[in-house]
């Protein structure tokens, strides 16, 4: 079954500093990847989509890579500021889900980013 | 002033009670997902419908019911057979890739 993995649970970072994030998956292969961001009691927003035949797409201070050999997305959050911290999550096409916005979600990675 | 709406914002109840958590878009999706969010296991999909009376379950759907009798309404129906209840519940909706979710409700059971 697909599985998706976001390495670290926490991860602290000086302020101005890059935050670099890790999602990994497996057992298919996803025509696109996204991320959201998600603060304490709230729903999660979206972010980025980057789709398997892209390589690299940036927003602003955000950068999201896709590796299909790898099976692996980077996010990036240069110049890191204090107003960053918050849950990331990775979110792949769900197999066999009928419409195209199904997604299943990685466990996410709590950044956070201090003065 | 588009979005999804989703009440109330902390809901408590006795155990053994049926509750209904309300979810409203006006977004003109056809998609809508619901989500229990518990500390430390993420997102999980309870049921979602793809399109007005259709809906299918998801991950973890036993104890849950829901409706899909208007385009913008997709209730869910926390029963006295869901074990743990106590959670962070989302709604979402979608078009084509992207959702957008509600602000949640926490539903506690006593």
């Amino acid at each position: 079954s697909q599985k998706i993995e976001q390495n670290s649970e926490a991860l602290n970072i000086q302020e101005g500093k890059t935050a670099t994030l890790t999602c990994n998956y497996t057992n298919y292969s996803p025509a696109y990847l996204q991320w959201y961001r998600q603060d304490p009691g709230r729903g999660p927003v979206f972010l980025l989509l980057i789709r398997e035949n892209e390589k690299e797409k940036r927003k602003e201070r955000l950068k999201v890579t896709f590796d299909t050999t790898l099976k692996q997305s980077l996010f990036h959050i240069t110049a890191s500021q204090p107003a960053d911290s918050a849950t990331y999550l990775c979110a792949l096409e769900r197999l066999g889900g009928g419409s195209q916005g199904n997604l299943i979600f990685g466990k996410g990675t709590k950044l956070s980013v201090k003065p | 002033d588009g979005g999804i709406t989703q009440s109330p914002k902390y809901l408590f109840r006795k155990e053994g009670q049926n509750v209904t958590l309300s979810c409203e878009q006006n977004l003109n999706h056809d998609a809508m997902y619901w989500y229990r969010q518990d500390p430390g296991q993420g997102l999980r999909l309870i049921y979602y419908s793809q399109i007005v009376n259709d809906f299918q379950k998801g991950d973890i759907a036993e104890g849950y019911s829901v409706s899909r009798e208007k385009k913008e309404s997709f209730p869910l129906t926390v029963t006295s057979a869901q074990k743990n209840p106590t959670a962070f519940y989302l709604c979402a909706s979608s078009m084509f890739h992207e959702q957008f979710f509600g602000p949640g409700t926490r539903l506690t059971v006593l």
